[in-house]
């Protein structure tokens, strides 16, 4: 059972770029989260998913994009990636929305 | 703003010691926590939940306190191993935001 994963693991870009983070989750849960993790920050929401085709803002959405086409998967797009999106991001999902269980994280260099 | 914070950001201890680990919350709404548990290079990993309509919860080695009067929240390890070595998020939920704290790393000392 894998749970909940994220791809690539690590990637370094360039600015103006675009990035395409990619998240699964196994258990069918309902709702999706894509979070970034920085020092002195820590765990800031960008977007989430409540279903399928149901996306929303969380406290930092600028600069991304979300789409959700199949309950198990959350890609979460960096339209033109810029330095200040150098970050740890962390998808997470759940079903009642309140436990939620992460995926390893992805760690996004921007050059 | 609401917000949930911690009131000590390190602490060290001696293997088979117990540890507590504190946690303050401003959001008198707030009506679920959840300690997480976050190893360098990983995802944070759920630890324990209480609701708010509890005191009290215990886990394996662990136990989680809820004090409303005081809005404190706090984390008890028991016979603390190197393996418990991480950082503790807690974070609590209103009206389904989930809002985490900023951290307290725990080191265990063999």
């Amino acid at each position: 059972d894998a749970g909940i994963t994220q791809s690539p693991r690590y990637k370094i870009t360039e600015t103006g770029r675009q990035v395409t983070l990619m998240c699964h989750q196994t258990w069918s849960h309902s709702y999706m989260f894509w979070y970034r993790q920085d020092l002195g920050h820590g765990l800031r929401l960008i977007y989430y998913s409540a279903a399928a085709d149901i996306t929303d803002k969380g406290e930092v959405p600028d600069g991304y994009v979300v789409s959700r086409s199949k309950t198990e998967n959350f890609p979460l797009t960096l339209e033109s990636a810029t330095r200040s999106q150098t970050s740890v991001y962390f998808c997470a999902s759940s079903e009642s929305r309140d436990t939620q269980y992460f995926g390893p994280g992805t760690r996004l260099t921007v050059l | 703003g609401e917000s949930v914070g911690l009131h000590l950001p390190t602490l060290s201890v001696q293997e088979g010691d117990n540890s507590i680990i504190n946690c303050a919350y401003s959001n008198s709404a707030s009506d679920y926590f959840i300690w997480y548990k976050q190893e360098s290079g990983k995802g944070p990993q759920f630890i324990i939940d209480i609701r708010s309509n509890m005191d009290k919860r215990q886990g394996q080695r662990v136990t989680v306190l809820l004090n409303k009067t005081v809005k404190h929240l706090s984390l008890q390890i028991a016979a603390t191993q190197p393996g418990d070595s991480a950082v503790y998020f807690c974070a609590e939920t209103s009206y389904g935001k989930l809002t985490f704290g900023q951290g307290t790393i725990l080191t265990v000392h063999p």
